[in-house]
């Protein structure tokens, strides 16, 4: 089963405006939840990451909301510019010794000049 | 500083015969993941390795497929005898011990003919 959900699927938004993709989790042993951007025939790469016991952590244009209770987190990305196209992927990794990333689906990003 | 390499980049394979996928982690990086992402889907974790040991391998295929990290050179995925469900780009990422931070290389495109 998908451990992690993603939404929207798709997203266009004007150069300039806020772009916001959602993501939510069940397993409450996840403790660790990166943001991955990635641009056609490349590898993710890593953008920004927070753990639950903060609930917002912001890099330059890029930032992380985070709702432990309701078990949400999602991107914000400010000033939104055409070269933010790309595909973005949320994630998430609990203490299991294991860790493995479980992915979210995927937001294909266009913003629009 | 390089990043994760992978190699080949393209791979192409007809039904039946062997695909051999190679990593070269992050210098001082020495754990490394292997992850399968499928078109217009999210990546799918598969295997957890340190050098000549697997630490997790709950995403591999029990058939078909194994992987290595040994004390020397790359890490390899095999997947013998591929079938045309095996297309798919496979990443490799890579840590430091102790860090859930994870970097991703370009990827290896797998196409099974």
């Amino acid at each position: 089963q998908q451990q992690v959900k993603q939404s929207p699927q798709s997203l266009i938004v004007q150069k300039g405006g806020i772009s916001i993709i959602n993501c939510a989790y069940e397993n409450t042993a996840f403790d660790y939840f990166p943001w991955y951007q990635q641009f056609p025939g490349k590898g993710p790469a890593l953008l920004i990451a927070i753990r639950p016991d903060v609930s917002e952590k912001k890099e330059g244009r890029f930032t992380i909301s985070f709702n432990k209770s309701a078990k949400q987190f999602s991107l914000h990305i400010m000033d939104s510019q055409p070269g933010d196209s790309a595909t973005y992927f949320c994630a998430a990794m609990g203490e299991t010794g294991a860790n493995n990333l479980f992915f979210g689906t995927g937001t294909r990003l266009t913003v629009i000049p | 500083n390089a990043g994760v390499m992978q190699n080949p980049r393209h791979l192409v394979r007809r039904r039946g015969q062997e695909a051999r996928l190679r990593c070269s982690p992050m210098k001082g990086h020495s754990h490394v993941y292997w992850y399968r992402q499928l078109p217009e889907e999210g990546l799918k974790f598969m295997v957890y390795l340190q050098k000549e040991n697997i630490i997790d391998e709950s995403g591999m295929p029990k058939e078909r497929f194994s992987a290595e990290f040994p004390k020397e050179g790359p890490s390899i995925l095999r997947i013998q005898q591929v079938v045309r469900g095996d297309s798919a780009a496979y990443f490799c990422a890579s840590s430091p011990g102790g860090s859930h931070e994870q970097y991703f290389g370009p990827g290896t495109r797998l196409t099974v003919t």
